[in-house]
């Protein structure tokens, strides 16, 4: 596609169910990133993927929240067990190039809202 | 720990001032840094990206500078316009393959 998809654009769930939020990447591009943007927060990183090694899960805040991505191209964040606090923008990016070239698209984003 | 910081966070200005953003990080030991646009309810629009080996690049009105080694960039917008107004968020990278550490925006306002 011509830009980063994701879907949906807005979910609203209740608190203890589980979610998934999907990331379509600009066809070709090898690395995947999940940031989440909070009211007062700004952006923070979740989750890096780089092709075949092994994602980089550092940002993740809690073992609730997990991602995939299937064939080196879609991913798909889950929450399980959704908390209010949970409620923020999900954004999704991709990269062609790695260091200093290394542009980072972006989605329009997913926003969760909890309740 | 990389941050970065963006003061003021918000800004109103009358159309057709040029304008002057700051971005300050306090990590040097960066691959490039971005500035980003987003407007409500949006996702982020890349304005500019400026390397580690550049000084400053310049895109129709928009020059963005970068002093690494005092951890400092600008966003300069000339002749401002209200369809300037926006979130202007600046973030480093600081691994090669790596996520961006975002600042928290500044808000303008551009007014007609």
């Amino acid at each position: 596609g011509a830009g980063v998809s994701q879907s949906p654009s807005n979910k609203v769930t209740e608190k203890g169910k589980d979610v998934e939020l999907r990331c379509d990447p600009i066809s070709g591009h090898t690395a995947l990133y999940w940031y989440r943007q909070s009211l007062g927060q700004g952006l923070e990183f979740l989750i890096y993927f780089q092709g075949n090694s092994a994602p980089d899960k550092s940002g993740l805040p809690s073992d609730r929240f997990s991602a995939e991505r299937t064939g080196g191209s879609v991913s798909t964040l889950t929450i399980q067990r959704t908390q209010q606090e949970d409620s923020a923008v999900y954004l999704c990016a991709s990269s062609l190039y790695s260091g200093s070239k290394n542009i980072q698209y972006f989605g329009a984003g997913t926003r969760l809202s909890v309740l | 720990k990389q941050e970065v910081t963006q003061i003021p966070a918000a800004l109103s200005v009358p159309e057709g001032e040029n304008l002057v953003l700051n971005c300050s990080f306090t990590d040097s030991a960066i691959y490039n840094l971005q500035w980003f646009r987003q407007d409500p309810g949006k996702g982020l629009t890349s304005l500019l990206l400026i390397q580690s080996s550049q000084r400053e690049q310049t895109s129709g009105r928009l020059n963005a500078s970068l002093d690494k080694s005092s951890g400092r960039s600008t966003l300069y917008i000339a002749a401002s316009q209200p369809g300037d107004s926006a979130t202007y968020l600046c973030a480093v990278l600081t691994g090669a393959n790596s996520k961006l550490t975002f600042g928290k925006g500044i808000t303008l306002s551009v007014r007609p």
